[in-house]
């Protein structure tokens, strides 16, 4: 079956500096990824998703990158501030696409 | 626009108890899906409804069950509580239930003693 998972647990950086969150995954026929944002206390919130056909995708201060090749995908947040603290997570949308299948988070921490 | 609206914000049972949690899902959008997050883990899908019919489950005993409403909104019943129950229940909503965004709502926080 599916398995999505990050490769850190925690990742601190400097306000101002850029961030990566990375994960892997290991079904390839998954063609759908999204990265979430939880706060404490909150529910995720969708950041961006990606789709197998696409290599990138850019939002706001936020950039997916997709390598098929090598199962992998990563975030990365532009000029991090302090409100981007919070665990992010990936996840995949399984093959009968309708369950998303996340993985256990990377916790990031911006200090000033 | 409201977006995912679930209730209770927080419930306290005992074990073997029985509990009902309630989904609305986002104005426009016709699927509801419910996960389970452990303290630190990721959520894990529960089961999706489409249409008032489970269209499908994840790995969770029958003590887990749901219903969907002809106005889309949602509830998550758990019967014979266990301790291992305890968890924040979210719920999400999409268009369809097809690979499209799903958004979640707050989550209700269920502690089992």
């Amino acid at each position: 079956g599916e398995s999505v998972g990050l490769h850190l647990p925690t990742l601190s950086v400097q306000e101002g500096d850029n961030s990566i969150i990375n994960c892997a995954y290991s079904n390839s026929a998954s063609d759908y990824f999204i990265w979430y944002k939880q706060e404490s206390g909150k529910g995720p919130q969708f950041i961006i998703d990606i789709r197998s056909n696409m290599d990138k995708r850019q939002g706001q201060r936020v950039t997916v990158l997709l390598n098929k090749t090598v199962k992998h995908l990563s975030l990365q947040i532009a000029a991090t501030q302090p409100g981007d603290s919070a665990v992010y997570f990936c996840a995949g949308l399984s093959n009968s696409g309708y369950a998303l299948n996340f993985g256990k988070g990377t916790s990031l921490l911006v200090t000033p | 626009d409201a977006g995912v609206t679930q209730s209770p914000t927080h419930l306290i049972k005992t074990r073997g108890q029985q509990v009902t949690l309630r989904c609305s899902p986002k104005s426009g959008h016709d699927t509801v899906s419910w996960y389970q997050q452990a303290l630190g883990q990721g959520p894990q899908f529960i089961f999706q409804y489409y249409e008032e019919e489970e269209r499908q489950r994840g790995n969770f005993p029958d003590r887990f069950s749901g219903h969907q409403f002809p106005n889309y909104s949602s509830e998550l019943n758990v019967n014979a509580l266990l301790l291992g129950d305890s968890a924040l229940y979210l719920c999400a909503s999409s268009l369809y239930g097809g690979p499209n965004e799903q958004f979640f709502g707050p989550g209700t926080r269920l502690t089992v003693l």
